[in-house]
């Protein structure tokens, strides 16, 4: 147990639909950060947050949104859900926000029907 | 982020070292290497990280030759449950950017 945990394990909708995924950083930890493994993408940065604000943006889609509340846990909303954003969503946590030493969670495996 | 080419692929034996190799010739002075690795479908794991000095934890070894453009990193005793994909990273010190993986190695460790 890495202390980063993430809910759903799994979770399976159709295209269209909308879906959160949540992740509660390890204890003590302000920095949050979700990133994207699909089968033929490797693993794809997708947004930071640090004690509630954004602080970094990669590769996230306008139909993805996060949030990061006072309590430090995140949510990432996946919106019209297609196909190819079947994937494995990780979530990671960091003690400071641009720290290179990340704790990942067991990750969410999303399928698109 | 410096770029780093590591092998796709490499075999070891079961209580052998594995020696996983990566080339950073584009690393600046003050950017460290980092390696992390990912058991299949599991959350990626980090293993060390260093500068120029050679490091060791309970996991690994790092050595990171003189001139900083390459390192090695050591499994001194490999077992099945170390199969899994390596990264090695040197990300840029700015605190700015979030770390970016590669495609590493795939290091697969035979009975």
């Amino acid at each position: 147990d890495s202390g980063v945990t993430q809910t759903p394990k799994h979770l399976i909708t159709a295209t269209g639909q909308r879906v959160t995924l949540r992740c509660s950083p390890r204890s003590g930890d302000l920095s949050v950060y979700w990133y994207q493994q699909s089968l033929d993408q490797g693993l794809q940065f997708l947004i930071q947050y640090y004690n509630g604000e954004e602080r970094a943006k990669g590769n996230i889609l306008e139909r993805f949104s996060a949030q990061q509340f006072p309590d430090l846990h995140s949510e990432l909303n996946l919106s019209s859900l297609e196909l190819g954003d079947s994937a494995l969503y990780f979530c990671a946590s960091s003690a400071y926000s641009g720290a290179n030493v990340l704790t990942f969670g067991a990750g969410s495996r999303l399928t698109v029907l | 982020d410096a770029k780093t080419t590591q092998p796709t692929s490499m075999d070891c034996a079961e209580g052998r070292a594995a020696n996983l190799p990566c080339n950073h010739s584009t690393i600046s002075g003050n950017e460290y290497v980092y390696w992390y690795r990912q058991i299949h479908s599991q959350g990626p794991q980090y293993i060390i990280h260093g500068l120029k000095n050679n490091e060791t934890n309970e996991m690994a070894s790092l050595i990171i030759t003189e001139d900083r453009k390459s390192s090695t990193l050591i499994l001194p005793h490999a077992t099945l449950r170390d199969t899994a994909v390596y990264y090695c990273i040197a990300p840029e010190d700015t605190g700015r950017r979030a770390l970016t993986f590669g495609s590493g190695t795939r290091l697969q460790v035979q009975p």
